[in-house]
């Protein structure tokens, strides 16, 4: 069965310095891997997502992912962070059929 | 653009109670997905519809039911409410059933059992 593994449940991140948020994922394919984020109280907005072809995928907002086969980890990074990045992100693996696997997501925030 | 519309935004039901929850996909996507996510937790895949027909089936407990219908709107079906239903219900719509398909998700739906 796949499943999705972030290991930090809070990461505080300095406005304006950079963010590596980790995700790890077990599944015996290459699976499809997604990034959402979530404000509070809001629905899921996708960040970005990797399918095939080149490892590294650009986002929306600035973000960007590495997906890296030899460490099943599908990392988000972002070069300086704003304090509207402040939400939680969930990384998500699907197996090639429908269905979503979350991991338990990661709450991001951010101090001046 | 237009986006998944769920509905109610907020519903608050006694326990033994039935509750219905709405989800209008957005246009031409053909595939629906219910996911609940619990207080400080991630989402949890329920079940899913792919032209009307039940696609796929996660945790969703039998008190629950759902479908779709001939619009491609979708219900969720509550009956039997207990304390541990409480959670925001979201709706995901895409186009077509490949694994790779972007799901794009609605506002979500708090349920709140007293």
């Amino acid at each position: 069965a796949q499943s999705v593994t972030q290991p930090d449940i809070h990461i505080t991140v300095s406005e304006g310095a950079s963010l590596e948020l980790r995700c790890n994922y077990s599944y015996g394919a290459t699976p499809y891997l997604f990034w959402y984020v979530q404000s509070p109280g809001q629905g899921l907005q996708l960040l970005l997502k990797y399918f095939s072809g080149d490892t590294l995928v650009q986002g929306i907002k600035g973000f960007e992912a590495e997906f890296k086969r030899s460490q099943s980890s599908f990392n988000l990074r972002k070069p300086s962070v704003h304090w509207s990045d402040a939400a939680e992100y969930f990384c998500a693996v699907n197996s090639g059929y429908s269905t979503l696997t979350f991991g338990k997501g990661t709450m991001l925030l951010v101090s001046p | 653009a237009a986006g998944v519309i769920q509905s109610p935004r907020h519903l608050i039901k006694e326990k033994r109670e039935t509750a219905t929850l709405k989800c209008y996909p957005i246009p031409r996507h053909d595939t629906v997905y219910w996911y609940q996510q619990g207080p400080g937790q991630d989402p949890q895949f329920l079940i899913s519809f792919y032209e009307k027909m039940q696609s796929d089936k996660g945790s969703i407990p039998d008190r629950f039911s759902a479908q779709q219908f001939s619009d491609y709107h979708s219900e969720l079906n509550m009956s039997s409410l207990e304390l541990g239903d409480s959670a925001l219900y979201f709706c995901a719509s895409s186009f077509g059933l490949a694994g790779g398909n972007e799901q794009f998700f609605g506002p979500g739906t708090r349920l709140t059992v007293l």
